[in-house]
């Protein structure tokens, strides 16, 4: 069974780089078919789709934040990464890394909360 | 961007009852429309994927309908472990959006 777990600082500073790491268990992030996303949770529940990567490098990124996102992966971690840049106040959100089967996302990970604070 | 309305926003319920959830997107899409179900603390977990398919171990009383823009999540004979917040999402296409959230609660 696939299992998602996000890792990373709690507390970013403003205009610095937010950077999370998702590590995958069960299953490799190299298997065909599947594409790895981050969704974040605002403070008031809105749920907002960052991205995804597959592996070979292919990524999509929502276009609202394209000029700041960039994702990798690490396969010989089984991980992919998260780095989003020049972060302010309206970064602060709890970040979920995902499976995209086709469209649903599934499983989850946990959720990390990051705040965006001096 | 493709938006995704849902509602209610929020409804109140008794065990037993039976409560539908609308969402209806900004642009066809199908049947490209998912449902997550996020209990207080949680990741969201996935209930219902295109439509109307049910995610293995999701229990018969959850059902999805609609296609084009319009659909509903309808949940027969609430059950306790059924009180949380539920979204929609759109996969036709990206980015994926969600609904607002519908918060199902006690009466």
């Amino acid at each position: 069974q696939v299992q998602l777990q996000e890792s990373g600082p709690g507390l970013v500073k403003p205009s610095q780089t937010l950077s999370l790491t998702c590590s995958v268990s069960g299953g490799s992030i190299t298997k065909g078919g599947y594409y790895w996303s981050w969704i974040r949770q605002h403070p008031d529940k809105r749920l907002e789709w960052i991205g995804y990567i597959y592996h070979g490098g292919l990524t999509y990124y929502n276009p609202s934040l394209k000029s700041r996102v960039t994702m990798s992966m690490d396969t010989s971690k089984n991980e992919f990464s998260l780095h989003l840049r020049s972060v302010t106040a309206t970064d602060t959100a709890v970040y979920y890394c995902a499976r995209d089967i086709s469209g649903p996302s599934d499983p989850w990970g946990r959720g990390a909360q990051v705040t965006v604070s001096s | 961007d493709i938006q995704m309305t849902q509602s209610p926003t929020s409804l109140s319920a008794s065990v037993g009852d039976s409560v539908t959830i609308t969402c209806r997107s900004s642009e066809y899409i199908g049947t490209y429309l998912n449902w997550y179900q996020q209990k207080l603390g949680k990741a969201p977990k996935l209930l219902i994927y295109s439509t109307s398919s049910l995610q293995n171990g999701v229990p018969s009383r959850f059902s999805g309908s609609g296609s084009g823009t319009d659909f509903s999540l309808v949940i027969t004979s609430l059950q306790p472990e059924d009180f949380a917040t539920y979204y929609c999402q759109q996969s036709y296409s990206p980015p994926r959006t969600f609904g607002q959230g519908t918060k199902v609660d006690f009466k």
